[in-house]
């Protein structure tokens, strides 16, 4: 159970801004929102995370509802370099109190960047 | 390039052959990750180390599955009499407690084909 969904396409024009959207309404208060996104045939690159409190960095911004039911990430500019799998996390399942953790990983949204 | 690197990039290999595959994450980072991700699927996680020990387990980690991580770096993951089920990317990830939010880097993955 991912406890995110996620649109399974969309289509953005290159140069465009382009806004993901992802609905986490289970989300406890004390769990962050992470984005990754999978270029074809490489590994998952993590993008951004946040808690409350918008977020931006050179890749993207987050921005997070004030009841933290959904977030919706952003690439100002999309480029055709763009064109990735995005994923959409709020679930890390803690392992033993050790630190360590197991990303839960749902199908993400296929962002496809046209010319 | 996330510093995380993985050797082979790819692998075919024969049903009922071992095949092992390495990992080397980034330096300072203690806990390793391996993931598998079939095609359309999200990445599923698989085993966790911290340092050399392994803390967890998946039971998609069948017996034909071994994990070592033998000096606390690099990792390697064998699988033996390999089926065609296995057929799928192998990824590795690394990370380090960054606060409380949990990142992980990952590796571009090993492709594994088995015909």
């Amino acid at each position: 159970d991912a406890k995110t969904t996620q649109p399974p396409s969309m289509d953005c024009a290159e140069g465009r801004a382009a806004n993901l959207p992802c609905n986490h309404s289970t989300i406890s208060g004390n769990e962050y929102v992470y984005w990754y996104r999978q270029i074809h045939s490489q590994g998952p690159q993590y993008i951004i995370h946040g808690l409350k409190n918008n977020e931006t960095n050179e890749m993207a911004s987050l921005i997070i509802t004030e009841d933290r039911k959904s977030s919706t990430l952003i690439l100002p500019h999309a480029t055709l370099r763009d064109t990735a799998v995005y994923y959409c996390i709020v679930r890390v399942s803690i392992i033993k109190s050790t630190g360590g953790f197991k990303t839960i990983f749902g199908a993400g949204t296929r962002l496809f960047v046209k010319a | 390039d996330t510093g995380v690197s993985q050797n082979p990039r790819h692998k075919i290999t024969k049903r009922g052959q071992n095949v092992t595959f390495r990992c080397d994450p980034i330096s300072e980072h203690n806990r390793l990750y391996w993931y598998r991700q079939t095609l359309g699927q999200g990445p599923e996680f698989l085993t966790y180390f911290q340092n050399e020990a392994q803390l967890e387990k998946s039971r998609l980690l069948s017996d034909r599955f071994s994990a070592e991580r033998p000096k606390g770096s690099f990792s390697t993951l064998e699988i033996q009499r390999t089926e065609q089920g296995d057929s799928a990317m192998y990824l590795c990830a690394s990370s380090d407690k960054q606060g409380v939010t949990y990142e992980q880097y990952f590796g571009p993955g090993t492709r594994l084909t088995v015909t």
